[in-house]
């Protein structure tokens, strides 16, 4: 079956800390990936994407993610967080062979950046 | 603003009314997605449209749930005889082909 699984469902980090959230998935087919956020009170919103190529993406507000095929993960980093980076973070997938190209997401991880 | 809009923003109905809601996509976007989240969980996949035509259902879609794109520009998504379970929040999204989903700010239902 077709799923994402996004392991910390809540993290909590005090400013200047790294982050890495992680997320892998399971799908029988090549895929593109992406990570979403959701602000408070905002809506989804994309923040990096990997179609091809090289496999480490960035992203915006400093964030980058890798994919690492041989592990069927896409874990998003970022070096430094900052208060204002508080949101839950979505990972995604959508298979290249799929018409649809409807998204698979995971159940999101809650991050609250302390100051 | 030219993102994606969705009206209205919040609805609470009763158990067995019918509620509708609006999509409007970013103009050049031939494709709307509808998804559908509850608490603690990812959007999941409903339905999409190409231009006018629904090409895809999920499974998650009842017979109490129908959704129109007539002209090819905005969409609604019905729900007939509606069911606490019923209760999340609808997100639309739009694309161009194979590309990425924008999505829009959400219709978050409550069924009393």
């Amino acid at each position: 079956a077709q799923s994402v699984s996004q392991h910390n469902h809540h993290v909590i980090l005090s400013e200047a800390a790294s982050l890495e959230l992680g997320c892998n998935y399971s799908y029988g087919g090549t895929v593109n990936l992406f990570w979403y956020v959701q602000y408070p009170g905002q809506h989804l919103q994309l923040l990096l994407k990997y179609f091809s190529g090289d496999p480490l993406v960035k992203g915006i507000k400093g964030f980058e993610a890798e994919f690492i095929k041989s592990k069927f993960s896409f874990n998003l980093r970022k070096p430094s967080v900052q208060w204002s980076d508080t949101a839950e973070y979505f990972c995604a997938v959508n298979g290249k062979m799929d018409s649809s190209y409807k998204l698979i997401f995971g159940s999101g991880t809650r991050l609250l950046v302390r100051p | 603003d030219t993102g994606v809009s969705q009206d209205p923003r919040h609805k609470i109905t009763k158990r067995g009314q019918n509620v509708t809601f609006r999509c409007d996509p970013i103009s050049e976007h031939n494709r709307l997605y509808w998804y559908r989240q509850t608490l603690g969980q990812g959007p999941e996949f409903l339905t999409y449209f190409q231009n006018e035509a629904q090409l895809e259902k999920s499974r998650l879609l009842s017979d109490r749930f129908s959704a129109e794109r007539p002209k090819g520009s905005f969409s609604t998504l019905e729900i007939q005889r509606t069911e606490q379970g019923d209760s999340a929040m609808y997100l639309c999204a739009s694309s161009i082909v194979r590309d990425t989903q924008y999505f829009g700010p959400g219709t978050r239902l409550t069924v009393l």
